[in-house]
């Protein structure tokens, strides 16, 4: 599957305890971004990273949430002290360029982690 | 006003019938436009992008009016399978933000027999 990938697909905590989401790029893709889309609401913008850079992070919650991708293995979105509010669809999607001369830059999704607080 | 704004419907039509989608964005320095489509809980899907001079894929046409800030969306024949939320997105970033893609509430569509 050379498309994005994100684990786990459903994650349940109780307030209080941290959720770690995965998220590895499509192949040859070295920009990441991580969405959220709370319940019946469109998706959020949270974070843009490239490899060991966080590029852009105004989308992010400024305590509890952060962020990562490092130089080996894939994104992480960390959620310290998770609470009933956080619980969500978190979808990463990845692109291959993004400066804007010469690219439109596409971004492709992966299936999402549904993070449920208890 | 929002950044981005659909008519959300829903919008039920039935199969081969032409249905039109609009949108609307705030940014007049947006750099690039986009059609997703989301199946119920799942990921969005890079539908088409959307050029200024206009586009077509098959049954699907986009229109990009820069002047009014307006987009648009046609599908002609309409499926079965076309039933889904169609979101409006834009590029209004520059710089280190260029990578944010901002998204409308989306516009339901169903398509029935």
């Amino acid at each position: 599957n050379a498309g994005v990938m994100q684990n786990p697909r459903h994650l349940v905590r109780r307030r209080g305890q941290e959720a770690r989401l995965r998220c590895s790029p499509m192949k040859g893709h070295s920009h990441v971004y991580w969405y959220r889309q709370l319940p019946e609401e469109g998706l959020k913008f949270m974070v843009y990273l490239q490899k060991e850079n966080i590029i852009d992070e105004s989308g992010m919650p400024k305590e509890r949430f952060s962020a990562e991708f490092p130089k080996e293995g894939p994104s992480i979105l960390r959620i310290q002290q998770v609470v009933r509010g956080d619980s969500a669809a978190y979808f990463c999607a990845s692109s291959s360029r993004t400066h804007p001369t010469g690219t439109r830059n596409e971004q492709f999704f992966g299936p999402g982690t549904r993070l449920t607080v208890l | 006003r929002k950044e981005v704004e659909q008519d959300p419907g829903p919008f039920n039509v039935p199969e081969g019938a032409t249905v039109a989608f609009n949108c609307t964005y705030s940014n007049s320095a947006s750099q690039s436009f986009f059609w997703y489509r989301q199946d119920c809980r799942k990921e969005p899907k890079l539908l088409m992008s959307v050029y200024s001079s206009g586009n077509e894929d098959g049954r699907f046409t986009a229109q990009l009016n820069r002047a009014s800030q307006y987009i648009s969306l046609l599908i002609r024949d309409s499926k079965l399978s076309d039933s889904a939320t169609y979101l409006c997105v834009v590029n209004m970033g520059s710089g280190t933000s260029y990578g944010k893609l901002t998204f409308g509430q989306g516009t339901i569509l169903t398509v029935h027999p």
